[in-house]
């Protein structure tokens, strides 16, 4: 069966600092993978997607990037953190059949 | 993905059947309508999926009329537990994967 990690669960950084959440998925090959963010009682941001090795979509301007180094592993980074980038960001994989995705357990991240 | 719009929140007393209809007027041919449920803290969770007529599963009903502009999410007899904002989305348009998610329906459970 398939299965979504992500991980840490839980991340305070502070301003300016560095960050790496990664998401990987397990059986399943060449699985669209998407970044979420959402800020607490908001909706669902997308940030990123990815429907191939190398290949990402951004859909909201602003100091994360994402990579796809693998297959099946997906990256958030972020060169400096801002206060505005906290909030619960969730990893999600589909394979292809129309809007079925399965998410991970999410990042808490808190920017101090 | 194709717009929908949704009632923001609804509330409702245990035992009740909870509906939520979901808009989409400008669903296409090849689009299906999905629904999620996410809890505090959690990811959202696919709860059903239909094209057309009615889709049952052990979670929901999905009540889908002929001409596809809408759709009803039917939630019997709702507990507690099924407190969660509650997502419509139609999809996957010309082979579109982006999963652009709105704001839901925030259903409230109340004793």
């Amino acid at each position: 069966s398939q299965t979504i990690h992500q991980w840490p669960a839980t991340l305070v950084q502070p301003v300016g600092s560095p960050l790496s959440l990664e998401c990987t998925v397990e059986g399943t090959s060449n699985p669209n993978l998407y970044w979420y963010r959402q800020a607490a009682g908001r909706g669902l941001q997308l940030l990123f997607y990815s429907v191939g090795i190398g290949q990402i979509s951004s859909e909201v301007p602003q100091n994360l990037s994402a990579s796809r180094p693998q297959d099946r592993q997906f990256i958030l980074s972020s060169k400096k953190l801002l206060l505005s980038d906290s909030g619960f960001y969730l990893c999600a994989w589909s394979s292809g059949e129309p809007t079925e995705a399965f998410f991970g357990q999410g990042t808490r991240l808190t920017v101090v | 993905l194709a717009k929908t719009t949704q009632p923001i929140s609804m509330d409702s007393y245990e035992g009740q059947e909870v509906n939520i209809t979901c808009s989409h007027n400008n669903i296409a041919t090849n689009d299906y309508i999905t629904w999620y449920q996410q809890f505090p803290s959690q990811g959202p969770r696919f709860i059903i999926q239909g094209y057309k007529t009615k889709v049952t599963n052990e979670v929901a009903s999905l009540f889908i009329p002929a001409d596809r502009k809408s759709s009803t999410l039917s939630l019997p007899r709702v507990s507690l537990s099924d407190t969660a904002v509650y997502y419509c989305l139609v999809g996957p348009g010309d082979n579109d994967y982006k999963l652009s998610f709105g704001a839901g329906t925030t259903v409230t459970v109340r004793a």
